[in-house]
């Protein structure tokens, strides 16, 4: 079982809609949790954090973490053709030096104009 | 605030040579830097974890002799791909760490070895 899995897609919406990307891991000591958006041949870019349990909402994206249940979401509301990208779901746990980050292999998205 | 560059963007070596790869961070002191490398259509894999002053901690399978890291300063980390082949070439990224939590990237560097 891989420590962070995400869903590899493509997830394709219309332009306009909700895009739900979810992620589940496996290791309970997770500390934090991260969404990257990474387009085709950059490096990532951090969109949201989430440390708690419950909702946290930035602008049209929203993030959901139920620790309980090892799961983490992302939902993109009003969905543009700019979103279109790969989404990788991040987990953080202690490591050397203070922590490790360990990524899921992402899941692309593609939205339709 | 929170941005990491890195230098070059983009490097073709030929095989058996060296290459190094500078990363900062720009606008604040960075606890703890990282050095990860992705393959096309893969997602990131973490090489090594450095803190300033000290030596790097590099994750199984990755040759600590191959890939040298220097973090020579809160600001700075280097990493040298000694003797590059052809499987070498790849997209390496660093990401710098202001407070045990969060990660910044810098725009990575794409390595073609001939």
């Amino acid at each position: 079982q891989k420590e962070v899995e995400q869903n590899s897609g493509p997830l394709s919406v219309p332009e306009g809609a909700i895009a739900s990307l979810n992620c589940t891991y496996s290791d309970r000591v997770s500390q934090s949790f991260f969404w990257y958006r990474q387009y085709s041949g950059k490096s990532p870019e951090l969109i949201m954090s989430i440390y708690s349990n419950g909702d946290k909402e930035d602008g049209r994206f929203t993030a959901q973490l139920n620790k309980a249940s090892q799961y983490v979401s992302l939902l993109i509301r009003d969905s543009q053709p700019s979103d279109s990208a790969t989404y990788l779901c991040a987990v953080n746990r202690p490591g050397t030096g203070g922590f490790k980050t360990i990524f899921g292999a992402g899941t692309r998205l593609f939205v339709k104009a | 605030g929170a941005v990491v560059s890195q230098h070059p963007s983009r490097v073709i070596c030929k095989s058996g040579t060296s290459v190094k790869i500078e990363c900062r961070s720009l606008d604040f002191q960075a606890t703890t830097m990282f050095w990860y490398r992705q393959f096309p259509k893969q997602s990131l894999m973490l090489m090594a974890t450095s803190n300033e002053g000290s030596k790097a901690t590099y994750e199984q399978g990755v040759e600590k002799d191959k890939f040298l890291i220097n973090h020579a300063s809160l600001t700075l980390s280097t990493l040298t791909v000694t003797s590059a082949h052809p499987e070498d070439s790849s997209f390496y990224i660093c990401s710098a760490s202001r407070n045990y939590n969060e990660q910044f990237f810098g725009p990575g560097t794409r390595l073609t070895v001939l």
